[in-house]
């Protein structure tokens, strides 16, 4: 079984400081993971991924994200926010060894940048 | 977005008929996904298919139906039977395979379905 928690419905940031967002997850074998940002009645927009080697990872747009196995987490960063980051931000894993290559997403985390 | 579209993007339905999504795809993934998105939740996988005229009932199959007939598209189904269909539909792609590095799914712009 597979499954992802983002604990913060909503983050709210002042434009030019650092932004964290949240994310655990559970696997019962190797996770590989996920972060997409989802602007309004658009889809989702792949941001980063990890699947082994370096724990950090960098993706689009300035973003980076940790992997932290020893306490299954994947919090998406970035290190000064802007307001055009405002978007709705989801995690997501797959255990590597499912094969239908099937992501859980977690519930969200809608994030405000004010300026 | 690029490569993968829906349609329509909004689409009103009476109750008791039948909507069918379309989502077809340019980049030559092998698996082809639906998802439903109700507002603050995440997203529920409906179907997904790993290969032509194969697919698999994800977490939430009732009253949804597919079909994959050709490698582009994966049509997706609102049956009269789903009781509560109003939400925005997702379709996603995967190259497919066992390859970490390309192993990643790609959305669609999605359709909203409103019952009315």
């Amino acid at each position: 079984a597979q499954s992802v928690a983002q604990p913060e419905d909503q983050v709210n940031v002042a434009e030019g400081n650092p932004l964290t967002v949240k994310c655990t997850y559970s696997v019962s074998g190797n996770p590989y993971l996920f972060w997409y940002v989802q602007y309004p009645n658009r889809g989702l927009q792949f941001l980063l991924k990890y699947i082994t080697g370096d724990n950090l990872v960098k993706g689009s747009y300035g973003f980076e994200a940790e992997f932290n196995k020893s306490q299954t987490s994947f919090h998406l960063k970035k290190p000064s926010a802007l307001v055009s980051d405002s978007a709705l931000y989801f995690c997501a894993v797959r255990d590597m060894n499912n094969a239908g290559n099937m992501l859980t997403f977690g519930g969200g985390t809608r994030l405000m940048v004010k300026p | 977005d690029g490569g993968i579209t829906q349609s329509p993007k909004y689409l009103f339905r009476k109750e008791g008929q039948n909507v069918t999504l379309s989502c077809e795809q340019n980049l030559n993934h092998d698996a082809m996904y639906w998802y439903r998105q109700d507002p603050g939740q995440g997203l529920r996988l409906i179907y997904y298919s790993q290969i032509v005229n194969d697919f698999q009932k994800g977490d939430i199959a009732e009253g949804y139906s597919v079909s994959r007939e050709k490698k582009e598209s994966f049509p997706l189904t609102v049956t009269s039977a789903q009781k509560n269909p109003t939400a925005f539909y997702l379709c996603a792609t995967n190259l497919g395979g066992h390859t970490p590095s390309t192993d990643t799914q790609y959305f669609g712009p999605g359709t909203r379905l409103t019952v009315l």
